[in-house]
């Protein structure tokens, strides 16, 4: 079966700069990736998603990359916010989401003001 | 997008004792699914609710243990049997519109074993 390896687990950094996290898969058949944001006591939320045949997405400060060869894909956060603080988790999943999701293990985002 | 309610939010169960939680969406959804997030932790996938047939589990998780119903395009429930103190997660619903489309989590079941 699918296996998403995410890290860093526990990411602290600056207000107003830049938060990666990184995903790896490992099945090829895999072609949906989203990534949820969850916040202490609440239900997960999906802030972006990305399909195999896009290599990127932005949504406002988040984008999403994906490269189909590595099997990696990364979460790019720009310009962050006290109210960015969470767990983020990414999955991954077969059938163009219509398959239930395999997560990451989460990571945990501290933004220091 | 959905609006998705499960009930109940929250128990406290004896151990050997059996409880259903409710997923209830406010528009028929093609895809169900529900999860298990342990204290802590990610989210694992329990099994794909399929409406009108019997549900598919992953690797790990049994009917037996939880039994899974899906009568119509808008309703699921979650049955944990016989539970045991390693039953103490949240128990999470999701739903997606159609094939391609994202899922979308409800507000999970806390469930606590004593």
């Amino acid at each position: 079966g699918e296996n998403v390896e995410q890290h860093p687990s526990t990411l602290s950094v600056q207000e107003g700069d830049s938060a990666v996290i990184k995903c790896t898969y490992s099945d090829s058949a895999s072609n949906y990736f989203p990534w949820y944001k969850q916040e202490l006591g609440k239900r997960p939320q999906l802030i972006i998603d990305i399909r195999s045949n896009v290599g990127e997405k932005k949504d406002q400060r988040i984008a999403v990359t994906l490269n189909k060869t590595a099997k990696h894909f990364s979460l790019h956060i720009t310009e962050t916010q006290p109210e960015d603080s969470a767990v983020y988790f990414c999955a991954a999943a077969r059938g163009g989401g219509a398959d239930g999701l395999t997560f990451g293990k989460g990571t945990h985002l501290i933004i220091q003001p | 997008s959905a609006v998705i309610s499960q009930k109940p939010s929250r128990d406290i169960c004896q151990r050997g004792t059996s409880l259903t939680i409710q997923c209830q969406v406010d528009s028929q959804v093609t895809m169900m699914f529900w999860y298990r997030q342990q204290p802590g932790q990610s989210l694992t996938l329990i099994a794909t609710a399929n409406q009108g047939s019997e549900a598919t589990y992953e690797s790990g998780f049994v009917i037996d243990k939880f039994p899974i119903s899906r009568p119509n395009l808008t309703f699921s429930t979650l049955t944990v049997s016989n539970m045991s103190p390693e039953d103490s997660s949240i128990y999470l619903c999701s739903v997606a519109g159609g094939n391609h489309q994202p899922q979308h989590f409800g507000d999970g079941t806390r469930l606590s074993i004593l």
